[in-house]
C-alpha cells in the first residue's frame, strides 16, 4: 500500500480566497489524482497530475479555478481559487497501484475545506 | 463513458446478519476492474474488495465476498456477520485497464447502518 499524507486536513476559509492543498506519497508514482467529494455526495475525479506535464482535467474542471502543481514523483498540490461556498468539500489526494496491476488507488485522508 | 449505479442510498443490517449491496455499472470494455470501496466517518477511503472482469470465480475477503455477473453488468457486495465496524459509507468503483485510464469512477453510495 502506499501512505499518503495531506495538509490541511481541514480548514475555514472565506469566500473569495484560495487555499492550497499539498499532498504527499511515501513512495514515487506517476499518476496522483484529485477527487472532490461534495458533502453527502461521492467522489468526482477533478484531474490527474503526472509529473513534468500539464495536468489533465476532468470535464467541468478548469484550471484557472483548479491549478495543480506536480514536481516531483512524490509530491503534488491542489489550489481551489478563489472560493465560493460551494465549493465547500472534502479534496482527496489518490494514487495508483505503482505497477503491481492491481488496479486500485489508494487514497490520503482527504482535507475537508468550509467556505464561508 | 462508464457510469456506475448504487440504487440503494441507505441500508441497515442486525449485527452478525448478513447484508447485500447493489452495484450495476455500464461499459463497453471487456476487461476492467470493479472494486468496493469502504468509507468510515473518519472519511479515509479504505479498499473492501476487488474483482477483475476477467475472472468469473467471485472475489472473496474473509467476511466479504462478491457476486459478479459480467453479462448483467452487476457487482454486488454481500457482508456476512455484520460487525458494528462495518458502518461506514460503500462506495462500488469502476476502473478501465486501459493504459492511462487508472482514474476510479464512483456510484453515489450506500450508507451501511449496523444495529447492536
Amino acid at each position: 500500500s502506499a501512505v499518503i499524507s495531506q495538509k490541511p486536513s481541514r480548514d475555514i476559509c472565506q469566500r473569495g480566497t484560495s487555499l492550497t492543498i499539498q499532498c504527499q506519497v511515501d513512495s514515487q508514482v506517476t499518476m496522483m489524482f484529485w477527487y472532490r467529494q461534495q458533502p453527502g455526495q461521492s467522489l468526482t475525479l477533478i484531474a490527474t497530475a503526472n509529473q513534468g506535464s500539464e495536468a489533465t482535467y476532468e470535464s467541468g474542471f478548469v484550471i484557472d479555478k483548479f491549478p495543480i502543481s506536480r514536481p516531483n514523483l512524490t509530491f503534488s498540490t491542489l489550489t481551489v481559487s478563489n472560493m465560493s461556498p460551494e465549493d465547500s468539500s472534502i479534496y482527496l489526494c489518490s494514487v495508483g497501484d505503482r505497477g503491481l496491476n492491481t488496479g486500485e488507488l489508494f487514497f490520503g485522508e482527504g482535507s475537508r475545506l468550509t467556505v464561508l | 463513458a462508464q457510469t456506475v449505479t448504487q440504487s440503494q442510498p441507505e441500508m441497515s443490517v442486525q449485527e452478525a446478519e448478513t447484508v447485500t449491496l447493489s452495484c450495476t455499472y455500464d461499459t463497453s470494455e471487456s476487461d476492467y476492474y470493479l472494486f468496493w470501496y469502504k468509507q468510515p466517518p473518519s472519511r479515509q477511503m479504505i479498499l473492501v474488495i476487488r474483482q477483475e472482469a476477467y475472472k468469473q470465480q467471485n472475489a472473496t475477503e474473509n467476511r466479504f465476498s462478491v457476486n459478479f455477473q459480467k453479462a448483467a453488468k452487476s457487482f454486488s457486495l454481500k457482508i456476512s456477520d455484520s460487525q458494528l465496524g462495518d458502518a461506514a459509507m460503500y462506495f462500488c468503483a469502476y476502473r478501465s485497464t486501459r493504459g492511462g485510464s487508472e482514474k476510479l469512477v464512483f456510484g453515489k453510495g450506500t450508507k451501511l447502518t449496523v444495529n447492536p
